[in-house]
């Protein structure tokens, strides 16, 4: 069985302090995977995707960035934090033929 | 542009009484539609999933959900609700042949399950 893994499960940073938050998939050989992020209290908004080593796609350009070290390993990263990366950042891969996303248990992240 | 509506964003009902979390979407073609449930401080968990076929669909804990076409809706529903289904319930909606396999949510249904 596929398991997903994130870490840290939270983090309260300072502002314009860096930020690193992982996400491992295992059982899953070259995984499709995602980073979504949630503000408090609100709904979901893709960020990246990665369909192969060393290739990110953004989507919402949120000064953050992404990278696929790893056939099982996804990062989110920025140099300088803003209040507004406050949230609960959740990691994906896509099952059932790319069709499905199964989500991990997400990094909480508070920006003071 | 495809999109999700969550009319309802809280709903309250007693333990033992149905639930219905209505959800309607928006997209020119048939979409993949999902509904996921986020307990307080974790992810999101899978319930169910349509695309094609029985427009009634069976999930996880006894929920299941029915797809309209001509309503443009995939409600959830569940006969007997317990206090464990308090939670926050998205809809999605997945395009099909999707770059990068993007889900587009609802807002999300705040249920609480009094005992």
């Amino acid at each position: 069985a596929q398991t997903i893994h994130q870490w840290p499960v939270a983090e309260i940073k300072a502002v314009g302090s860096p930020l690193s938050l992982g996400c491992t998939i295992k059982g899953k050989s070259s995984p499709n995977l995602y980073w979504y992020w949630q503000a408090t209290g609100g709904t979901l908004q893709q960020l990246f995707y990665s369909i192969t080593v060393g290739q990110v796609e953004s989507v919402v350009q949120l000064n953050l960035s992404a990278s696929r070290p790893k056939d099982d390993q996804f990062i989110l990263s920025t140099e300088k934090l803003l209040l507004s990366h406050s949230g609960f950042y959740l990691c994906a891969w896509a099952g059932d033929s790319g069709n499905t996303l199964y989500f991990g248990e997400g990094s909480r992240l508070i920006v003071v | 542009a495809q999109s999700v509506t969550q009319p309802d964003a809280r709903v309250t009902v007693s333990e033992g009484a149905s639930l219905q979390l209505r959800c309607k979407y928006s997209y020119s073609a048939t979409p993949y539609l999902f509904w996921y449930v986020q307990y307080p401080r974790q992810g999101l968990q899978l319930l169910l999933k349509y695309y094609s076929g029985d427009p009634v669909v069976q999930g996880v804990n006894s929920f299941e959900a029915e797809f309209s076409k001509s309503n443009s809706s995939f409600h959830l529903q569940k006969a007997s609700v317990h206090w464990s289904d308090s939670a926050v319930y998205f809809c999605a909606l997945s395009m099909t042949n999707s770059a990068g396999n993007k889900l587009t949510f609802g807002i999300g249904t705040r249920v609480l399950v009094r005992p």
